[in-house]
């Protein structure tokens, strides 16, 4: 079946540190890929996403590029900001199995001032 | 505009009542989604509509029921929850559902606490 494994959190940083999460996925064919935020108390998100190989998706200076051959997909921000605290999530979309989403456990993370 | 309202922001309810959960859209999508998300995790996906038909039931237990009455909106009926039903309930719409790997958009949620 599908699944996506983020890494564990919290991440916690300093403010203008560089950020990245790892996301690796298992699916057959070629799924679509997202990121996710949800900021404290809120609903989730659409932060970016990618369809194809080698796409990458950005939004708000993040950057995420779908890498087939790794079955990746990291999460990249290079100078995070006290408003970026939040919780990621990684997930994966296959046609064949319409549009069920298969999210990642979450990444927490925190950038302290 | 890509927004998925929600109403009402909090609910608190007891074991006995009944109450309900809208969600609204105006964006054309012809899929909309009913997740339940428990704190620390992620959504867990309840019911799907696809051209205001249910598609998708992920065996929930039958003190939620769903109701799509046009395109646009989207209602989780409850009644007798449990406790443990206390959740973040998250709406979702996408284009379509089905073939194509449509992204999905959320709404901010009604936090709900039964007592």
């Amino acid at each position: 079946g599908n699944s996506v494994t983020q890494m564990e959190g919290p991440v916690t940083l300093s403010e203008e540190a560089f950020l990245t999460i790892n996301c690796t996925y298992t699916a057959t064919g070629y799924p679509s890929l997202f990121w996710y935020v949800q900021y404290p108390g809120e609903g989730l998100q659409l932060l970016l996403k990618a369809t194809k190989a080698d796409d990458k998706g950005s939004n708000k200076g993040f950057e995420a590029t779908y890498r087939k051959e790794t079955t990746s997909f990291h999460l990249e921000k290079g100078s995070v900001q006290v408003s970026d605290s939040a919780v990621y999530f990684c997930a994966l979309l296959r046609e064949a199995a319409g549009n069920k989403l298969t999210f990642g456990g979450g990444t927490r993370v925190l950038v302290k001032p | 505009d890509t927004e998925v309202t929600q109403t009402p922001k909090h609910l608190v309810m007891g074991m006995t009542n009944k109450k309900s959960l809208k969600c609204e859209q105006h964006m054309g999508h012809r899929a909309m989604y009913w997740y339940k998300q428990k704190a620390k995790k992620p959504p867990e996906l309840m019911f799907v509509y696809s051209y205001e038909k249910l598609s998708i039931n992920e065996s929930v237990p039958s003190r939620f029921s769903p109701e799509c009455p046009n395109s646009s909106l989207l209602n989780l009926h409850l009644h007798a929850l449990q406790p443990e039903d206390s959740a973040l309930y998250l709406c979702a719409s996408s284009h379509r559902f089905g073939t194509d790997p449509y992204e999905q958009y959320f709404g901010p949620g009604t936090r709900l606490t039964v007592t």
